[in-house]
């Protein structure tokens, strides 16, 4: 069966980049786009942006522009996201999720989320 | 950015009852309308992909309608393990934007 598993809580202070892994199984991993999202504390959900495992291909949302980098493990069905800068703001469960079917965009498999807390 | 508003942004109901949850995109997203439940602690789970199928497992009692612009959402009979929080997300417009949410509980 597909499963994402994602890498463990994470303490930041302010400026720090955090990297945050995303390890899949149970499926062609080269054949689904693999999506961050991120929910801060008590709000709703926010899509950061989307990975290509195939050609390492990224589209980030204008917000984020800049300050994430998602790529691919060289040797394993990982993708990593990194966020830099980090602020307070960014304290948030960080999600990464694979599509439906291939290139559809609905969010049908998620990770167990990985909590991030920046604080000086 | 595409808008998606959602209501009601919270809800108190009976086991049994009937609940319906709206989302209004601020654009024509034809059927690129998902719905996700999510409970605390949990990452959120599909339920509906193009705003009306329903995804593989789910039950029945859930359902949704709608194109355009505008999306329901429906329970047709409330159960206790549907206490979570509801999401809508609009998959045609990168940002993939969601929805509020409605939290949805018993009375």
């Amino acid at each position: 069966q597909v499963q994402l598993v994602q890498s463990g809580a994470e303490v930041k202070k302010p400026g720090a980049s955090v990297q945050i892994s995303c390890e899949a199984s149970g499926y062609t991993f080269s054949n689904y786009y693999i999506h961050w999202l991120r929910q801060a504390p008590g709000q709703g959900l926010e899509w950061m942006g989307i990975f290509n495992p195939s050609g390492g291909t990224t589209t980030y949302s204008q917000k984020f522009q800049g300050r994430v980098a998602m790529t691919r493990g060289t040797s394993t069905n990982t993708v990593y996201m990194e966020v830099s800068g980090l602020r307070s703001e960014d304290t948030a469960v960080y999600y990464c999720a694979r599509d439906r079917l291939i290139g559809d965009y609905v969010l049908a498999h998620w990770g167990q989320g990985t909590q991030v807390l920046v604080s000086s | 950015d595409i808008q998606m508003t959602q209501s009601p942004s919270s809800l108190s109901t009976s086991v049994g009852d009937r609940v319906t949850i709206t989302c209004q995109a601020s654009q024509d997203i034809t059927n690129f309308l998902n719905w996700y439940q999510q409970k605390p602690g949990k990452a959120p789970k599909l339920l509906i992909y193009e705003a009306v199928n329903l995804e593989t497992g789910v039950p029945s009692r859930f359902s949704g309608s709608g194109s355009g612009t505008h999306f329901t959402f429906t329970i047709s009979s409330l159960q206790p393990e549907d206490v979570a929080t509801y999401y809508c997300q609009q998959n045609d417009n990168i940002p993939y934007t969601f929805g509020q949410g409605t939290k949805l509980d018993i009375k």
